[in-house]
């Protein structure tokens, strides 16, 4: 079975700590990404990436940066975590194309304190 | 930037009855996607539909798309407790692979 995996399920970090959050896929896919989710507002992207070593912007990428040195990996990282980071981290692949939907991890849930 | 907003936001049924989602959106699209997320988990797909396509079928899950009024909606017929989620809409940025999600339906299927 096709899966994204997310290294953590929950995660508890103090404020101004470097948090990396990790995400592989093993479906070869071309694209990934990193939504945030919070009630009321929905699924927000941060970032994404259509290749190795490529990213680009989503709609709140400020506070957040990503690493892509394989194609299987893509990785979120809160350069100084604070308490308005608090939140859902979900990552997603997909084929690209609008072939098909994307496949996304069961998430990170992360507390800043 | 909020692309779907799904209607209602909250929706309480018995099993055995169906339920109605709508999803709204703003800008020309290549397809609509529709999500199920049950508490505290990732999201999973569900169906895909073009916007060449009017209706499409996959199980009890029945999905319209209306380009002209931008709008699209998620029948699931006979439900069943098991269908007890949130259910999302995404639309693509035009020629793009990026998704936009709404802020989801929350479902409650009572036995």
């Amino acid at each position: 079975d096709v899966k994204v995996t997310q290294s953590s399920r929950y995660l508890v970090k103090r404020t101004g700590e470097k948090v990396f959050l990790e995400c592989v896929q093993d479906m070869d896919h071309e694209n990934m990404f990193w939504y945030r989710q919070d009630p009321g507002l929905g699924l927000r992207l941060i970032y994404f990436s259509y290749d190795v070593k490529m990213k680009e912007k989503g709609d709140i990428p400020e506070g957040y940066s990503v690493s892509r040195e394989k194609k299987e990996r893509f990785s979120l990282i809160l350069e100084s975590a604070s308490t308005n980071q608090t939140s859902m981290y979900l990552c997603a692949s997909s084929l690209g194309q609008g072939v098909k939907g994307y496949t996304f991890g069961s998430g990170t849930r992360l507390t800043v304190v | 930037s909020q692309q779907g907003e799904e209607d209602p936001q909250a929706l309480s049924i018995q099993e055995g009855e169906n339920a109605t989602m709508n999803c709204s959106y703003k800008t020309s699209i290549n397809n609509l996607q529709w999500y199920r997320q049950n508490s505290g988990r990732g999201l999973v797909h569900l169906i895909l539909i073009r916007s060449n396509e009017r209706e499409k079928h996959s199980g009890r899950l029945r999905v319209t798309l209306d380009t002209s009024k931008k709008s699209s909606s998620l029948l699931i017929t006979a439900s069943r407790a098991a269908d007890t989620a949130s259910y999302f809409c995404a639309t693509d940025l035009y020629n793009t692979d990026k998704l936009i999600f709404g802020t989801g339906t929350r479902l409650q299927v009572f036995p």
